[in-house]
């Protein structure tokens, strides 16, 4: 069974600056993806960030970057000119690709304050 | 809502009686999910359905039945509701990319 850790509870940051969540995972596959979900406190869950495991170029999505590292596996998330609208909760979560239930796995979430 | 509609969004049960919780998709997929979501935890996965007429169980599938006759339309029903079941539902549907888009969250309170 596939697990994900995210090591960093809470977390603050100041607005216009960068921050980093950690995540790191455990698989003994070799296909797979890797999302960072956010959760505001309206508590919809908004994808920000998807990753293809045999996509060696790290995923950009305009503010958000990752750091996909696969050999240690760990997959953090970097904001970039933080604003007051990222303050959340950020879930990492892990997928199997290939055949079967495309089933999320998630770990327990950081909460990511944005202090102006 | 990235196409996926729940309803009710709030409800209060008495121990022991019985709900259904409906999330309905419009964007045809194949997929779709139940997931929980519990204080200081992430989204634990519940049910599944991988097409019309199919249905599989998750992580934490005890005290729950779920059916999908219509591919449009994934129910996950309580029979007898638990104090322990309190928590916010999301339904979720596998659209393109294997990306997973959710519904807004049905807040349910068993009391």
């Amino acid at each position: 069974a596939q697990t994900v850790t995210q090591s960093q509870p809470e977390m603050s940051v100041q607005e216009a600056e960068t921050v980093t969540l950690s995540c790191t995972y455990d698989t003994s596959e070799n296909n797979y993806y890797l999302f960072w979900y956010k959760q505001p406190p309206s508590r919809q869950m908004i994808l920000v960030i998807r990753q293809e495991a045999y996509k060696q170029q790290n995923a950009t999505e305009n503010r958000f970057s990752v750091n996909f590292q696969k050999a240690a596996k760990s997959f953090s998330l970097k904001i970039s000119d933080s604003q007051l609208g990222d303050t959340a909760m950020y879930f990492c979560a892990f997928m199997r690709s290939g055949a079967g239930s495309y089933q999320l796995t998630f770990g327990k979430g950081t909460k990511l304050s944005v202090i102006p | 809502n990235a196409g996926v509609t729940q309803t009710p969004k709030f409800r209060v049960l008495k121990t022991g009686q019985s709900m259904t919780l409906l999330c309905a998709q419009d964007m045809n997929h194949e997929y779709m999910y139940w997931y929980r979501q519990d204080p200081g935890m992430g989204l634990r996965l519940i049910h599944y359905s991988v097409g019309e007429g199919t249905t599989a169980k998750g992580e934490v599938p005890d005290g729950y039945n779920v059916s999908r006759l219509k591919k449009q339309n994934f129910l996950l029903g309580l029979e007898s509701a638990a104090p322990s079941q309190t928590s916010v539902y999301f339904c979720a549907h596998r659209g393109p990319g294997n990306t997973i888009y959710f519904g807004e969250g049905s807040w349910l309170t068993v009391v």
